[in-house]
């Protein structure tokens, strides 16, 4: 089955504590994408990657990393979280070419207290 | 740059009722336009999407025309149903800002029996 999978789904940690989200895609895509989904502020991009070893700042990057250094995996790291990071976040993949869609994965709820 | 404006919701009907509603985009050029969903507690889902002027896409349904000389993309649908409601995002993709995407805040659906 085509899917993203978001590893947790549930995280609540404490302020500074690093932790690694992982996002796996099984669609041999591209692309892929991180977002943070806030009430009223829909949806805002964090970080994105066009291909392996290709990342790029989105809306709203700071706070968080990235790599890809293989096709289907995209870790979104908070390297010292704090509470205006607590959200819902998702994970994205599509391939190149404007005619098609993303993916989304069924999302990380994190909250840093 | 680009960028997608939906309308304000929340948005209650009744079971049954027509539903408009409405997404504007600013871009130039041709992109890709897409309405997504987000049923309670679940990832972003493809409702549908139409990638040239004059498109229309359909599923479940629901519809969109893709209207170049208004630059929008309202989503309709004849009858709703209680299970419509969810969370709806109007987006956009293309290629002049390096194939991504651009999502509108979402508009909130309650339709009560």
């Amino acid at each position: 089955e085509a899917q993203v999978t978001q590893n947790p789904r549930y995280l609540i940690t404490v302020t500074g504590k690093k932790l690694t989200v992982t996002c796996s895609q099984n669609m041999n895509h591209e692309y892929m994408s991180w977002y943070r989904q806030d009430p009223g502020l829909g949806l805002r991009q964090i970080y994105y990657s066009m291909n392996v070893e290709v990342t790029d700042k989105g809306d709203v990057p700071e706070g968080y990393k990235v790599s890809r250094k293989e096709k289907r995996n995209f870790p979104l790291i908070l390297e010292s979280p704090s509470p205006n990071q607590t959200s819902l976040y998702f994970c994205a993949s599509s391939s190149s070419g404007i005619t098609y869609e993303q993916y989304f994965g069924p999302g990380t709820r994190l909250t840093v207290t | 740059g680009d960028s997608v404006t939906q309308m304000e919701g929340p948005v209650t009907l009744s079971e049954e009722a027509f539903l408009t509603i409405n997404c504007t985009y600013t871009a130039t050029g041709y992109p890709s336009l897409f309405w997504y969903v987000q049923y309670p507690g679940e990832g972003l889902q493809l409702l549908l999407k139409a990638t040239k002027a004059d498109d229309k896409g359909s599923n479940k349904g629901f519809e969109a025309t893709y209207r170049k000389e208004t630059t929008s993309f309202h989503l309709e649908k004849g009858s709703v149903q209680v299970s419509d409601s969810a969370v709806y995002f109007c987006a956009l993709r293309h290629t002049n800002t390096g194939n991504q995407f651009y999502f509108g805040t979402g508009t909130s659906l309650t339709v009560i029996p």
